[in-house]
């Protein structure tokens, strides 16, 4: 069973002060890694997309990478408006469409 | 453009109700999928849709929950009857073709008390 384990469970972070999110995966066969943010009362927003080992994705802020056992997001310089929980999901080589996520991690910046 | 739509975005019911979630894809969109989302478990994949087939509902918890989708544009997840442990957040999510990227609805936060 395609398994997605996400920590911290929680962060809080000073404004400027950069970190990393951890993603742990195990599944048969990776097609894809995604990466989400959520804010309180909304849905899902995508963020990157990684599907092999070694492939690192940017944008503004954030950067995340792949290895064949976990992804991280790097977040630099963070900002209040980083504030977010930030879902991890997985997706298996003939695994139809179904998208296998992770709990989260609830991120906090703090001026 | 228009993101995907669901309605309600708050539902309130009591136990033994009938509950109708409704969805609006993406335009152009031809995969469908219902989430669930509770503090304890997380999102969870409920059913989903390719060409308005029904592809995979092995996340669906029992007979209680039905999901249709009769054309292109409308989906609905239906409750029938409501039980206070289906009180969490439900998501509808589309994607342009099959194993591409979703994108999530706004959800309906559904308290059953």
């Amino acid at each position: 069973e395609d398994q997605v384990t996400q920590s911290p469970e929680a962060l809080r972070l000073q404004e400027g002060e950069s970190s990393s999110l951890n993603c742990s995966y195990t599944v048969s066969g990776l097609r894809g890694l995604f990466w989400y943010r959520q804010d309180p009362g909304k849905g899902p927003e995508f963020l990157f997309t990684l599907y092999s080992a070694g492939e690192e994705k940017e944008k503004e802020r954030l950067k995340a990478t792949l290895t064949k056992k976990e992804s991280f997001l790097h977040i630099t310089a963070p900002k209040p408006e980083d504030s977010a929980t930030y879902l991890c999901a997985v997706h298996r080589t003939g695994g139809g469409n179904k998208l296998t996520f992770g709990t989260g991690t609830q991120l906090k910046v703090e001026l | 453009d228009a993101g995907v739509i669901q309605s309600p975005r708050h539902e309130v019911t009591e136990m033994g109700q009938e509950v109708t979630l409704r969805c609006k894809p993406i335009s152009g969109h031809n995969s469908l999928f219902w989430y669930r989302q509770t503090m304890m478990r997380g999102l969870e994949l409920l059913i989903y849709f390719n060409n308005n087939v029904p592809i995979d509902d092995s996340g669906m918890p029992e007979d209680r929950f039905s999901a249709k989708m009769p054309n292109a544009s409308f989906s609905t997840l239906k409750i029938q009857p409501s039980e206070p442990r289906d009180s969490a957040v439900y998501f509808c999510a589309s994607s342009l073709r099959v194993q591409e990227t979703q994108y999530f609805g706004p959800g309906t936060r559904l308290l059953v008390l």
